[in-house]
Order: structure tokens, then sequence, then C-alpha cells
């Protein structure tokens, strides 16, 4: 099976902040990977796919980019509301459709 | 809109079995392949299934293969998962999501809000 390392595990940052993000796949998985948010409280909500399309209605501060085995999530400014979980995963070919183990963003 | 409500949570004994299901709207239920996901408590994000649109494949995660069952009824736009044997580390919210049309892999575009399974005696 595929395993998703997702670094760091939290952080802390100022609004208006350039935050990235880090998932490395244990194999190839070409462009299959996507990005969530979720708020505590709430359900995840899928940012980003095919590495760097953007999910419907998603703010265009969020960036991803990558390919094969390294990724990275981008938040180009940091807002207020961006205080949450973010998780990577992977959908190449057949499952299990791992996820990484998440980075918790912190606003200071 | 697409809408994806879990139910049939709740406090099951260790051992005992329990069903969610999943209602889907707002969409062509029969073209979507469909998973579950999960979440213990403070944790992080667990893939456990997921089914073809057509019903015609089903996968686990290891964690789960041999006691889950997950399944679907196209004729009434409801997803289920059949928890057998359940045990303390099952403990989770769970929650149904919907992959990409026609896609046995996909990412998950929508997610219902969760039903929590708590495995205690």
């Amino acid at each position: 099976d595929i395993q998703m390392t997702q670094s760091p595990s939290s952080l802390s940052a100022s609004v208006g902040d350039r935050v990235t993000i880090t998932c490395r796949a244990s194999q190839d998985i070409r462009n299959s990977l996507a990005w969530y948010q979720q708020i505590p409280g709430k359900a995840p909500k899928v940012l980003l796919f095919g590495v760097s399309i953007l999910g419907s209605g998603v703010p265009s501060r969020f960036s991803g980019s990558g390919s094969g085995t390294h990724f990275t999530l981008t938040i180009s400014s940091l807002q207020p509301e961006d205080s949450a979980t973010y998780y990577c995963q992977h959908y190449d070919t057949t499952p299990p459709l791992t996820f990484g183990g998440g980075t918790r963003v912190e606003i200071k | 809109q697409v809408q994806l409500v879990e139910s049939g949570g709740g406090v099951v004994q260790p051992g005992r079995s329990l069903r969610l299901s999943c209602a889907a709207s707002g969409f062509i239920f029969s073209n979507f392949a469909m998973h579950w996901v999960r979440q213990a408590p403070g944790k992080g994000l667990e893939w456990i299934a997921i089914i073809w649109y057509d019903g015609s494949n089903m996968f686990y995660a290891d964690s789960v293969k041999g006691r889950f069952t997950i399944s679907r009824d196209n004729s009434n736009n409801t997803l289920s998962l059949q928890m057998n044997g359940l045990r303390a580390e099952d403990t989770a919210i769970y929650y149904c999501a919907r992959g990409f049309e026609y896609a046995s892999s996909s990412p998950l575009d929508h997610w219902g809000q969760g039903s929590l399974v708590s495995v205690s005696s």
C-alpha cells in the first residue's frame, strides 16, 4: 500500500504569511493527489485535486504543485478563516486511498 | 445541490454490530463511486471503503476487511456500511463521501456531516 507522509504536523503563522505544507508518497502516484481542509467540527472539503486543480469555490490563494512522490500545498497569504487541519490523499489506481497524517495550521 | 446524510450511529458494545446508512440526493447516485471515511476522536482521516458506481467492486482498508461490508441501493439512492465485530478502536465519526462520476479512483468531492459510532462496554 502507498503511504503518505505530511510535514510539518503543525505550524503557527501570522495573517498574510505564505505557508507551505509538504506531502510525500512512498511510491510514484503521478498527479493523483488531492488536498482537503477540515475546520474543527466540520466535514473535510476538497481544496485541490490533480495536484493543482482548484476545487469549486476555493480561493486562489491556495495552490498545489509537485509530481511523482513530492507535493506541496501553498497558501499565498494566510487568512483567519484558513485556521484548520489540512490533509493530502492519493487516489492513484487501486485502493486503499490513503490520507496523510494531517497538518494543523494555527493563526498567531 | 448535492446532499449526503448519514444515519445509524450510536453507542454499541464490543463485538456487536451496527449498520450505517447514507441518503444521497441532488445528483445521479448510480453514476458515482461512493466511499466511507472515518475519523477517531482527535485523530486524522482514515479511508475505509469504496464501492463502484454500479456496485460491481468493493475495496476495504485492512483495518476493517472481513468485518465491514459496504453496499449500495441505486434504486433508493442509499449507501450502507454494515459493521460487525466492532472494537473499541472503531470508535469514530463515519463520513460518507462521493467520488467523481464513473471514476473507480478519484478525489472525494462531497462529504456528509458524519455519524458518530462509539464502541464501549
